[in-house]
């Protein structure tokens, strides 16, 4: 079965370093998304990606985040000056584009340690 | 501000003992999705509803969208050990957002079936 696959699977990084987190989509999906899990909080959108550009973020997403699809199968987040509260779980997911239908197919996602 | 409420929170049973766990809101929501995530992995996809009072049956688990459709339940029947895990609901943010539209989580319930 076609899943979405996320490198690194653990990242430990310095206060006010820059991270990137990948994504490989499935490959015929056109949608593309990464949600964040804080520990015991509820998952939260960041962003959502169309048609190389971005369809909508979140309050989230200021300017510390950027997204991108370099090459037309990796999706990648970067943070640029990592802050302590940006530990979390990053989850990328991938979407094709069926009409009226909302499954997303989540990748097992990116663990963030921010020290 | 679309909210997702789940309760409750943790349930822990035996194995065989049927449980039900609610997904509720103040806002309609035009779908609701129940995802079922494991330690170290991504949601994953259990059912999508649609039509208020929709009923849903996946092997033992039936899901049920309330008539207003503002709510939702899972009820799991004899449950087994392999049930064991967090149970999300999500639904998409905004009534009549189109087609990229975000989701927006609940806590979710985290289930335990003891042997």
């Amino acid at each position: 079965e076609p899943e979405v696959t996320q490198t690194p699977s653990h990242q430990v990084t310095q206060m006010g370093q820059e991270v990137i987190l990948r994504c490989v989509p499935i490959s015929n999906h056109l949608y593309f998304y990464w949600y964040r899990q804080i520990l015991g909080q509820k998952v939260e959108f960041l962003v959502s990606f169309y048609n190389n550009e971005i369809s909508e973020k979140s309050e989230i997403f200021d300017d510390q985040f950027s997204v991108e699809r370099p090459d037309g199968s990796n999706f990648t987040l970067k943070i640029r000056s990592t802050k302590l509260e940006d530990s979390a779980m990053y989850f990328c997911a991938s979407r094709a584009q069926v009409s009226g239908a909302n499954v997303l197919t989540f990748g097992a996602g990116s663990r963030l340690t921010v020290l | 501000t679309q909210l997702l409420e789940q309760s409750p929170q943790f349930l822990s049973i035996q194995e065989g003992e049927n449980l039900t766990v609610y997904c509720n809101s103040s806002s309609v929501f035009s779908s609701l999705q129940w995802y079922r995530q494991e330690p170290g992995e991504g949601p994953v996809l259990l059912v999508t509803v649609v039509t208020g009072g929709e009923v849903k049956k996946l092997k033992r688990l039936t899901f049920q969208f309330g008539d207003a459709r503002k709510d939702s339940s899972l009820h799991i029947t004899a449950a087994q050990t392999g049930d064991t895990g967090l149970y999300l609901c999500a639904g998409p943010g905004g009534v009549n957002a189109g087609n990229n539209r975000k989701l927006i989580w609940g806590l979710g319930t985290s289930l335990a079936v003891n042997p």
